[in-house]
């Protein structure tokens, strides 16, 4: 357990419909990220935080996905209008140094 | 840009004999280098890390990596696998100065034989 925490670990939901991920950093940590892995793939990197200042987007992240960090703490990602291409696990990382410490991820599923 | 190519995607070893996962990066700038494993159904772990200091690198649960400029290489070994290695794991090259992410490899599952 690296103290990186993630709600929900699994969501079912059906296309079209909007989803919102959470994470709860390890609370000295103030990098946040989020990476989105899919099956027999290597994590692919979504964006950053620098406390509440998102400083860095992947060209990923379509329009439809929006990432929060509001007061530097706990982050959202949020999905809308879910497709079934978004499929895959979502993961929230911190960092210290040049280390990232990742969470267990969020695995979506959208029939 | 920076980019890692784990070599095998599928390694099987016996029990008892020595691993080894290869990995080679290619970075603009002189690199920071990981390696991560994934157990099923559990969250990455970070193994071991090299950032410019000794080139040899001792990690957790007896693993070590070598990186060697000169074949842009970083590949990771255990003398002697146990069960409890079977996983898969990551080659990742890390951040540098205005570039946060990590990129990680497409992964080596590692499976012991008993």
């Amino acid at each position: 357990d690296t103290g990186v925490s993630q709600d929900p670990r699994h969501k079912i939901t059906k296309r079209g419909q909007n989803v919102t991920f959470r994470c709860d950093p390890i609370s000295e940590h103030n990098r946040l990220y989020w990476y989105r892995q899919t099956l027999g793939q290597g994590p692919e990197f979504l964006t950053y935080f620098q406390n509440e200042a998102q400083l860095e987007k992947s060209r990923l992240l379509s329009d439809r996905f929006s990432a929060e960090r509001p007061k530097g703490s706990f982050s959202t990602l949020e999905i809308q209008r879910t497709e079934q291409g978004d499929s895959a696990m979502y993961l929230c990382a911190t960092g210290q140094g040049n280390e990232q410490y990742f969470g267990p991820g969020t695995r979506l599923t959208v029939t | 840009a920076q980019s890692v190519t784990q070599l095998d995607s599928h390694v099987s070893v016996s029990e008892g004999t020595p691993v080894l996962l290869r990995c080679n990066y290619s970075s603009s700038y002189s690199p920071s280098l990981f390696w991560y494993v994934q157990h099923p159904n559990k969250g990455l772990q970070l193994l071991l890390k090299y950032t410019s200091a000794a080139t040899l690198v001792k990690g957790i649960n007896g693993f070590e990596a070598e990186f060697k400029k000169s074949e842009t290489s970083f590949h990771l070994t255990k003398p002697s696998a146990h069960m409890s290695d079977a996983a898969e794991y990551f080659c990742v090259v890390g951040p540098h100065f205005g570039n946060e992410k990590l990129t990680f490899g497409t992964g080596t599952r590692l499976t012991i034989i008993p």
